[in-house]
């Protein structure tokens, strides 16, 4: 079965910092996608950013970039220059080729102190 | 352009009555998964819905059920509400199967008493 574990359950950082969120995942499938999804207070879950598995290049969206490791099975998010709405929960999540469930890992609940 | 949206935003139930939430998906989307979220965890797949059909199901008892309308709209039921199914209940939609693009709902927050 695959999981997805988040070890950081809470980070903060100041605004306009850098902060890197951490994700490691567990699988025997080759194809896959591995997605960053945010959680504001609002409650509806945001897709921050996608990776193909069979893509080298790590995937970036403007200030979110991420670091994957396929070997290690590591995903982690960074965002760059932090801004006050970028407070939230973070949720890693991985979905495999023959599957349509993404599975989520417990999240990381960011802060950014002004 | 709407997204997805889901009623009733907060409801409150009593152990063993029933519930139904419902979910409109996004316009051109036609595959829609519901995902429980219980509180400081991250959300677990419930089941999809494609073309009126259930395409799979995560690890949820017999009492949470579906429906998929015509007009690509679905319905998740729970019976017999256990304290434990307290939780927010979240629809995400995609344009077709296998698309991985999902757009989530703000959920259904139920608290069974």
């Amino acid at each position: 079965a695959q999981t997805v574990t988040q070890s950081q359950p809470e980070m903060s950082v100041q605004e306009a910092e850098t902060v890197t969120l951490s994700c490691t995942y567990d699988t025997s499938e080759s194809n896959y996608y591995l997605f960053w999804y945010k959680q504001p207070p609002s409650r509806q879950m945001i897709l921050v950013i996608r990776q193909e598995a069979y893509k080298q290049q790590n995937a970036t969206e403007n200030r979110f970039s991420v670091n994957f490791q396929k070997a290690a099975k590591s995903f982690s998010l960074k965002i760059s220059d932090s801004q006050l709405g970028d407070t939230a929960m973070y949720f890693c999540a991985f979905i495999d080729f023959g599957n349509e469930k993404l599975t989520f890992g417990t999240g990381t609940r960011l802060t950014i102190i002004p | 352009d709407a997204g997805v949206t889901q009623s009733p935003t907060h409801l409150i139930k009593t152990r063993g009555q029933q519930v139904t939430l419902r979910c409109s998906p996004k316009s051109g989307h036609d595959t829609v998964s519901w995902y429980q979220q219980a509180l400081g965890q991250g959300p677990q797949f419930i089941f999809q819905y494609y073309e009126e059909e259930e395409r799979q199901r995560g690890n949820f008892p017999d009492r949470f059920s579906g429906h998929q309308f015509p007009n690509y709209s679905s319905e998740l039921n729970v019976n017999a509400l256990l304290l434990g199914d307290s939780a927010l209940y979240l629809c995400a939609s995609s344009p077709t199967l296998y698309a991985r693009v999902l757009t989530f709902g703000a959920g259904s927050r139920l608290t069974v008493l």
